[in-house]
């Protein structure tokens, strides 16, 4: 059972082009959804994260569009350069079954990014 | 990568022998996590700690044990390797809480990976 479903698998940009990532989930108990970035060879950095009070939040060139009704998110990145190529994962954490955070983070299966020059 | 240390980086071992990972960090953080990246499938957790002698499973954990005897170290043992559990293993620290993204935010700190190949 895929709790975090991510699309598209990979994604081609042209440079100064905006790339966008959709992920969504089921499980209303999520309350954080972070995104993370991998380079070839390197363990994932997370690159930006949102909570479900908010609809949108922005740091730089890359936004977290949240819509809580519709149980989705999405990651934009603007002006994309080729320096941004890499995987990219959201994921989601949230609360356990006394209201405290479980403490896990699940992932989406990835998404492939190639920023064309 | 913000002190944490996997070792080995790589290994290719055979079908059936048993193999441990080792993460270490230096920043004494309570939550450490074992991952497993694949193809197809991103990152899936195996098991988790959340204090020494504390740990519990994730989603993929048949196959695999841990221990946690101290705090700064978490390892994964595959007590009989499988060509199933060629992967690349990540190893992960929480550094969530009130300063870093509030309550309740689980912000991971992964280390470089651990690349395991089972013939």
């Amino acid at each position: 059972q895929q709790q975090v479903k991510q699309s598209p698998q990979s994604l081609i940009v042209q440079k100064g082009g905006i790339s966008i990532i959709n992920c969504a989930y089921e499980n209303t108990a999520f309350d954080y959804f972070p995104w993370y970035q991998q380079f070839p060879g390197k363990g994932p950095a997370l690159l930006i994260a949102i909570r479900p009070d908010v609809s949108e939040k922005k740091e730089g060139r890359f936004t977290i569009s949240f819509n809580k009704s519709a149980k989705q998110f999405s990651l934009h990145i603007m002006d994309s350069q080729p320096g941004d190529s890499a995987t990219y994962f959201c994921a989601a954490s949230g609360r356990g079954a006394g209201g405290g955070s479980n403490y896990k983070l699940t992932f989406g299966k990835g998404t492939l990014l190639t920023v064309n020059p | 990568d913000a002190g944490i240390t996997q070792s080995p980086r790589h290994k290719v071992t055979e079908t059936g022998t048993p193999v441990t990972l080792r993460c270490h960090q230096t920043e004494n953080h309570r939550y450490m996590y074992w991952y497993r990246q694949d193809p197809g499938h991103g990152l899936r957790l195996i098991h988790y700690s959340y204090g020494v002698k504390d740990t519990d499973k994730g989603e993929v954990s048949d196959g695999y044990s841990v221990s946690r005897s101290k705090t700064e170290d978490f390892l994964l043992t595959l007590e009989s390797a499988t060509s199933s559990q060629t992967s690349v293993y990540f190893c992960a620290i929480r550094k969530g809480g009130l300063k870093t993204g509030g309550s309740g935010a689980n912000v991971l700190t992964f280390g470089a990976g651990s690349r395991l190949t089972v013939l």
